[in-house]
């Protein structure tokens, strides 16, 4: 069993669309939690922590629960500039290593 | 936010050649940095964790003579690809953690594209 699953997409959606991207991990050690996206060829950019009681940030919600070891990450009026692939990671271990997913590709169309 | 400088972006070689690509935190102390490697349409793969002052910690499956870490300064860690072959071309990032700021995140270099010829 992979440490993190995502549905690897691609989601096609139209502007404006809201769109949920869900995630599981299996170290039940992780103690933080971050969505990050990523451009084709490029670096990962932190989207957002991701912390138990939820939490938002402008268009992007991001939920977890601890117990079925679930990320959620949704995005409203979703924009051409979302196009990206959206990577769950949980860090664990006293070195807070990071484990990504493989992630999950989304492309915002006019 | 805090910026992770790598360079260089681009690297071309001749097999068997040794390549050194660095990772300079610009305007934090990371007494922790690591080095992830990403095939085309996979996962980023953590290599090792460098730790300054003492020796880096490689994940299962990373040849530690094969890639030399350095981790001199709190500001500089080095990847040094040791006799390069084609089945090292990959993507090389590196990130620091901010141990003063908030230590659960990680900043990412701009990454390395290393083609073995």
């Amino acid at each position: 069993r992979k440490e993190v699953e995502q549905d690897p997409g691609p989601f096609n959606v139209p502007e404006g669309a809201t769109v949920a991207f869900n995630c599981t991990y299996s170290n039940s050690a992780s103690q933080s939690f971050f969505w990050y996206r990523q451009d084709c060829r490029k670096e990962p950019k932190l989207l957002m922590s991701v912390y138990s009681s939820g939490n938002e940030d402008g268009r992007f919600t991001a939920q977890l629960n601890r117990a079925s070891q679930y990320i959620s990450l949704l995005i409203r009026d979703s924009k051409l500039s979302d196009s990206a692939t959206y990577l769950c990671v949980p860090s664990s271990g006293s070195a807070r290593q990071l484990t990504f997913g493989s992630g999950t590709q989304l492309t915002v169309l006019p | 936010g805090a910026v992770v400088s790598q360079h260089p972006s681009w690297v071309i070689c001749k097999s068997g050649t040794s390549v050194k690509i660095e990772c300079r935190s610009l305007d934090f102390q990371a007494t922790t940095m690591f080095w992830y490697r990403q095939f085309p349409k996979q996962s980023l793969m953590l290599m090792a964790t460098s730790n300054e002052g003492s020796k880096a910690t490689y994940e299962q499956g990373v040849e530690k003579d094969k890639f030399l870490i350095n981790h001199a300064s709190l500001t500089l860690s080095t990847l040094t690809v040791t006799s390069a072959h084609p089945e090292d071309s990959s993507f090389y990032i590196c990130s620091a953690r901010d141990v003063a700021g908030d230590g659960n995140i990680q900043y990412f270099g701009a990454g390395t594209r290393l083609s073995v010829l």
